[in-house]
This record gives structure tokens, sequence and C-alpha cells, in this order.
């Protein structure tokens, strides 16, 4: 099964709104939480993550929210720019084994 | 700075042909990641090194795919034989530790014809 999954493959968002973007994992042994971004014909690069000892971490426009009871966290893009348009893809490992699973991404859309 | 370097950059097989992608992780990086990506599945984890040792073998992936890590500076993915399916961008990744970024090579475009 999936473990990490990404319900929506796309989201399109206007010039200065704010962008929402959801994980959900099915393995509560997880304890690092990294939200990557990846251009076309790029390699995907780490944006932000999280460990499990906080529910939010703030950056700039970036904020991660994680819900451990949920299984779920996000990440908020706020004041959303046609530069931010690309796949965003959610990743997390923990336990005993550091391997990092990824979802499928959502491409966000700016449109100016 | 050198980061995570893969050769070739793009690779076209034929069907039942023997290719060997090449990874160089960042040096001191402990842990090593290959993945394959494709617009369907994403990024599919084939596998993953260790301090050299491997840990995760990509269960539906053994049979045809096998990676190496001969030295802590090089590894190798064989797949062997290619088939169609096979084409995506296969990408390999290392980090220092557990839990912690992963820095991406540019991938090797896999093409079999």
């Amino acid at each position: 099964g999936q473990q990490v999954k990404q319900s929506s493959p796309s989201l399109t968002v206007q010039e200065g709104g704010i962008s929402i973007l959801n994980c959900d994992y099915e393995n509560d042994m997880f304890d690092y939480f990294a939200w990557y971004k990846k251009y076309p014909d790029n390699s995907p690069t780490l944006l932000i993550s999280v460990r499990s000892n906080v529910d939010k971490r703030e950056d700039g426009r970036l904020t991660v929210f994680l819900n451990k009871s949920g299984k779920h966290f996000s990440l908020h893009i706020t004041a959303s720019q046609p530069e931010d348009t690309a796949v965003y893809l959610c990743a997390n490992s923990g336990g005993s084994n550091y391997k990092l699973t990824f979802g499928k991404g959502t491409l966000l859309t700016v449109t100016p | 700075d050198a980061g995570v370097t893969q050769t070739p950059r793009h690779e076209v097989a034929e069907k039942g042909q023997t290719i060997i992608l090449k990874c160089e992780p960042v040096s001191g990086h402990n842990d090593l990641f290959w993945y394959r990506q494709t617009k369907i599945q994403g990024l599919e984890l084939l596998s993953y090194f260790r301090s050299k040792s491997l840990m995760e073998d990509g269960g539906a992936f053994k049979d045809r795919f096998k990676a190496e890590m001969l030295n802590s500076s090089f590894s190798t993915l064989k797949i062997q034989p290619t088939e169609p399916k096979d084409s995506a961008v296969y990408l390999c990744a290392s980090s220092p530790t557990g839990n912690t970024e992963v820095f991406f090579g540019k991938g090797t475009r896999l093409t079999v014809v």
C-alpha cells in the first residue's frame, strides 16, 4: 500500500493567495517530515522539514503543520507567487529504518 | 561543491540488455538511496544503503534490479535484463545520516526500446 499519500495531484492558486498542500501517512513511527520542491526536468530539493517533537515550523512564507494523531502534515505557502509553480513532494522517515518515502506529488500552479 | 554525481545522464538500451548506472554520493554522507521516478508512480525506492550496508532492496524490484556499494564513494545500479517498462528517470541521492536532508543527483534518463 501507499505509505505516504498526497490526495490532490494538482492545485491552482491565484498570485498572492495561500497554497495549502496536504499529506497523509500510515506509519506512526515516522518522526521526520519533509517537503521537497521539484521543477520540471530537475531533481527534488528540500524546502522545509520538521521533527515529530513540534507541531509547527515556520520559515519565511512557508509553514509546516504536523498533526500526529491524525497522521497528517501540511505545507502552507503564503503570498504565493508564480515562481512557486512546481511539484511539491511530501516525504517522511523514522523508526529504525531511515529510508525516506515520498508521496506522488502535487503540482501547484500559481496564476498571475 | 561536489554534489551527487550520476552517470550517464541519458541511456538508451534495447530490450534484454544489461545496463549499469553509476553514482558518486556527496563525500562523507552515510546514507545512499536509489529511486525510480515516473509520472504515474512518482518516486519509488529501489535500494537504500547505510554505511555501505544494504538496508532495503526495494521488494518488487528485486528480481532484475541490483544495487551495490563497493566503497563509500561509489554505487552502481544494474538492471538485467532491461524491459521497456523500465524506461524512467533513475535518481541517486545521499544523506549525511538518517532523518536529515537528502541530496539528489541530476538523474539518469533510461529509455528501453
